[in-house]
């Protein structure tokens, strides 16, 4: 049982380039988000999809899209990658029940130069 | 305002003591849910507790409890017997709106608090 799996795990671009970030969870989750984070400011939301086909924006959704392509798979794209968007990025699925923790994959590391 | 405050410096702890790590909150919602996540130096977000807004008792995990005062809208994590592997960034966290249709699944976290526990 993988988890919560993210491609690539570092990631270097210039300026202007384009990526997709991976995400794909085997836990048969409904809900999938993704974060940032950055020194001393916390996880914050970027995207989530609270069930296959709905996506909606978090609280800093600029520069970034995403795709759930089926009930596994949520991606972030950066269209043109900007310095600001250095950072290490989360994706996240939440269990269904009472609890509602969210399970995260390994980061990827982004550098933008 | 923030929703979620984590204004504790570096902590520090002898190993086998008990430490307790503050987490305040904001929110006029009466559903929510409180969670703590530990960020080892490895990176990975690891869930380690959650409290609901109307659980009657205090969450325990093992070694982790959560200290929740609803009056003082606090949810400090508790970690006795402390051990090398505590040492981390801890996070805590708020899901508002647990019920309803408007349900909100979104966490919003604070900007975490880091623990170095001495040998």
């Amino acid at each position: 049982n993988a988890g919560v799996t993210q491609t690539p795990k570092f990631q270097v671009l210039k300026t202007g380039q384009s990526m997709t970030l991976q995400c794909a969870q085997d836990m048969n989750h409904n809900s999938m988000y993704w974060y940032r984070q950055d020194p001393g400011m916390g996880l914050r939301l970027i995207y989530y999809s609270a069930s296959e086909g709905t996506t909606d924006k978090g609280e800093v959704p600029n520069g970034y899209n995403v795709s759930r392509l089926n009930k596994r798979e949520f991606s972030l794209r950066l269209e043109s990658a900007a310095p600001s968007q250095t950072s290490v990025y989360f994706c996240a699925s939440r269990a269904r029940g009472t609890t509602y923790e969210q399970y995260f994959g390994p980061g990827t590391r982004l550098t933008v130069t | 305002a923030q929703k979620i405050t984590q204004t504790q410096p570096g902590m520090f702890v002898q190993e086998k003591e008990a430490v307790t790590l503050d987490c305040t909150y904001d929110t006029s919602d009466p559903s929510y849910g409180l969670f703590w996540y530990k960020q080892p130096s490895s990176g990975e977000m690891i869930f380690l507790i959650y409290q609901g807004s109307y659980d009657q008792q205090n969450a325990t995990e093992g070694r982790y409890s959560l200290n929740f005062q609803k009056a003082r809208k606090s949810a400090n994590l508790v970690i006795s017997a402390s051990q090398l592997g505590d040492s981390a960034m801890y996070f805590c966290a708020m899901r508002e709106g647990l019920r309803g249709a408007g349900a909100n699944s979104k966490l919003t976290f604070g900007k975490g608090i880091t623990l170095s526990v001495r040998p």
